[in-house]
């Protein structure tokens, strides 16, 4: 079946510590994206790529960092940088589209819960 | 930057009873779409309506668009207890992604 992984589910790291969330899609899109939810907040983007090593900040970049090395995978390594990294991530994916104005629909993951001890 | 404010932020209702949540943005649009999350889940994506369109339908929702209020809504009639959920509007931001509101806690009684 198409569609979005992401991995873990569940993570529990220890203050200091980096962590990589797994992301991967057989959809084809050239386009991913990782959001941060916190709770009753909306989604706020992290970074995102519309294509093969190329991406960009989103509104809270800090603390966070991507690789798209390949087209089906975009993971996020969650740093000791980041103040406050216990929330829900989601990973996303559309086809590419020609300019913001025009961006279609999105395709999430399932997410990945954090949890800082 | 979030640049759609969901209203209300929460609305209970009962089984067959219709719902209306509404959505107001800041800056010009091409298109808006509307998303649900179930608790613990990902977002499913339920309908996008292009600027040049006023009303939308697929199935029991409802979508309408007033580009010179800046403002949607969403429309789900005969609810049922499976559409309790959040339900979120996007647009597109000046990049190349969507920036989404802080969704409206849905839930629906039996």
């Amino acid at each position: 079946d198409g569609g979005i992984t992401q991995s873990p589910k569940y993570l529990f790291r220890k203050e200091g510590q980096n962590v990589t969330l797994s992301c991967e899609q057989n959809l084809n899109h050239d386009a991913m994206y990782w959001y941060r939810q916190d709770p009753g907040q909306g989604l706020r983007l992290i970074y995102y790529s519309q294509i093969v090593n190329d991406f960009q900040k989103g509104d809270i970049a800090e603390g966070y960092s991507v690789s798209r090395e390949k087209k089906e995978s975009f993971p996020l390594t969650v740093t000791s940088a980041q103040k406050n990294p216990t929330a829900f991530y989601l990973c996303a994916s559309s086809t590419r589209t020609s300019g913001g104005a025009n961006t279609g629909e999105l395709f999430f993951g399932e997410g990945s819960r954090l949890t800082v001890l | 930057s979030q640049q759609g404010e969901e209203d209300p932020q929460a609305l209970s209702i009962q089984e067959g009873e219709n719902a209306t949540m509404n959505c107001s943005y800041k800056t010009s649009i091409n298109n808006l779409q509307w998303y649900r999350q179930n608790s613990g889940r990902g977002l499913v994506h339920l309908i996008l309506i292009r600027s040049n369109e006023r009303e939308k339908h697929s199935g029991r929702l409802r979508v309408t668009l007033d580009t010179s209020k800046k403002s949607s809504s969403l429309l789900i009639t005969a609810s049922r207890a499976a559409d309790t959920a959040s339900y979120f509007c996007a647009t597109p931001n000046s990049g190349y992604a969507l920036n989404f509101g802080k969704g409206t806690s849905l839930l629906v009684t039996p």
